[in-house]
């Protein structure tokens, strides 16, 4: 959805480089997430934020870190890669009172070296 | 642990066939269950839902199946053709958040 985009599509690092992969959307969403997917193990949630000031942990936020710098921006930063954390990563968007879909961006392929 | 359970991982229909996904979940508090459909290179994308009070709904040739007192959903598609073949994930919801199933493969063959 063109209306969710992230940067970079693609990225190979080294273990123990710091990166920071980027979501944008122009849909007016207050709602953001990061979700990592992996294969046979489905989705799963590394934070989440309902509006600017809010930031939760999901599921698997160990080694992850985030930031909402804007309404339309959502940043997901790994510290020091490792290895394991080679994976697509997405982010999506939602509209907090009036709607449940995620709308989900493109993803970023991410390789640990 | 795995709040959801989707089987099988993969599929193989023939064309004009119905392909069947189930899930299970545990917690009772979930609210609502929505269908992800996946494109190669592609982000996920609602494809249908349901509410927990909705036994079935159906939107064309996809039909969600809903057994509340089970704990199990299902996705049917009938007629399944080869633009259907994607990954599917069934997910549920508590808390603004979206719980994911693992993911079914479905691969319609000519």
């Amino acid at each position: 959805d063109a209306d969710v985009t992230q940067t970079p599509r693609n990225r190979i690092t080294k273990t123990g480089k710091r990166i920071m992969l980027e979501c944008s959307q122009t849909k007016g969403h207050d709602r953001m997430y990061w979700y990592r997917q992996d294969p046979g193990l489905g989705l799963r949630l590394i934070y989440y934020s309902f509006d600017v000031k809010d930031i939760n942990k999901g599921e698997i936020s160990d080694g992850y870190s985030v930031s909402r710098q804007a309404q339309a921006k959502f940043s997901l930063s790994l510290e020091s890669a490792i290895p394991n954390q080679t994976a697509l990563y997405f982010c999506a968007t939602s509209h907090g009172l009036a709607g449940e879909t995620q709308y989900f961006g493109p993803g970023t392929r991410l390789l640990v070296l | 642990q795995q709040q959801v359970k989707q089987s099988p991982q993969s599929l193989i229909v023939q064309k004009g066939g119905i392909s069947i996904i189930n899930c299970a979940y545990e917690n009772t508090a979930f609210d609502y269950f929505p269908w992800y459909q996946q494109f190669p290179g592609k982000g996920p994308a609602l494809l249908i839902a349901i509410r927990p009070d909705v036994s079935e709904k159906k939107e064309g040739r996809f039909t969600i199946s809903f057994n509340k007192s089970a704990k199990q959903f299902s996705l049917h598609i009938m007629d399944s053709q080869p633009g259907d073949s994607a990954t599917y994930f069934c997910a549920a919801r508590k808390g603004g958040k979206l719980i994911f199933g693992q993911g079914t493969e479905l691969s319609v063959k000519p």
